[in-house]
């Protein structure tokens, strides 16, 4: 199962854009990329999954380079709401265990 | 809005007793996790299940156990609670699929305090 690397936090502004990156230099053929958000006391909720190239859907849009060596989860004018835990997992369907890395903790200030 | 349940929401409970976490869905997923997190850590995957009758033990090493005797539902059971059990459980499904992982469905999960 590919292990995952993402910074421990980040710091951003209400408005403006964030770039999360997420390192998985041993990602197999099959495997996918996967963003989940958590917020506290709560459990992990699916943000946006893809396999190459670029996915977009009504929250966020993840930019997979032609390696897949990596990912980049990019939100849109955050706003203090989007202040969580932001996790990236790649694996396959099938008979995959979907192991959470450390996350990237978001804050999001005024 | 998924669909799946977990009780009790907290639990406190003394050294020594039998606890079991209940973790039920009705979305027919025959995928089923069990993820343990303390307080601003990662989670954990401690048990997991392919279907009925199925199940694994996850990357973290735990002294609970699960059962999958039905597709719906998947109990975790601690036969001594000791303090160092102390966390919050949570349990998540998701559909079998031989493509992608498939999405991950968590419940609000179970806090658990052993005094």
């Amino acid at each position: 199962l590919a292990k995952t690397t993402q910074p421990i936090s980040m710091d951003s502004y209400e408005g403006q854009e964030v770039n999360i990156t997420c390192s998985h230099n041993n990602i197999a053929t099959n495997d996918y990329i996967t963003w989940y958000q958590q917020f506290p006391s709560q459990g992990p909720r699916f943000i946006i999954q893809g396999y190459k190239t670029k996915v977009t859907n009504e929250v966020a849009s993840l930019f997979i380079p032609a390696d897949r060596k990596s990912s980049t989860l990019s939100l849109p004018r955050v706003s203090l709401s989007d202040t969580a835990v932001y996790y990236c997992l790649v694996g396959e369907g099938g008979y995959n265990k979907l192991i959470f890395g450390a996350g990237t903790r978001l804050a999001v200030h005024p | 809005e998924a669909d799946i349940y977990q009780t009790p929401r907290y639990l406190v409970i003394g050294t020594g007793k039998k606890i079991t976490l209940e973790c039920s869905q009705t979305m027919g997923h025959d995928k089923m996790y069990w993820y343990q997190q303390d307080p601003g850590m990662e989670l954990h995957l401690i048990h997991y299940s392919y279907g009925v009758n199925s199940t694994e033990k996850g990357d973290l090493s735990s002294e609970s156990t699960v059962s999958r005797i039905r597709t719906e539902h998947f109990p975790l059971t601690l036969e001594s609670a000791r303090p160092s059990h102390t966390s919050q459980y949570l349990c998540a499904s998701s559909e079998w699929s031989g493509g992608n992982t498939g999405e991950l469905f968590f419940g609000e999960g179970s806090r658990l305090t052993v005094l």
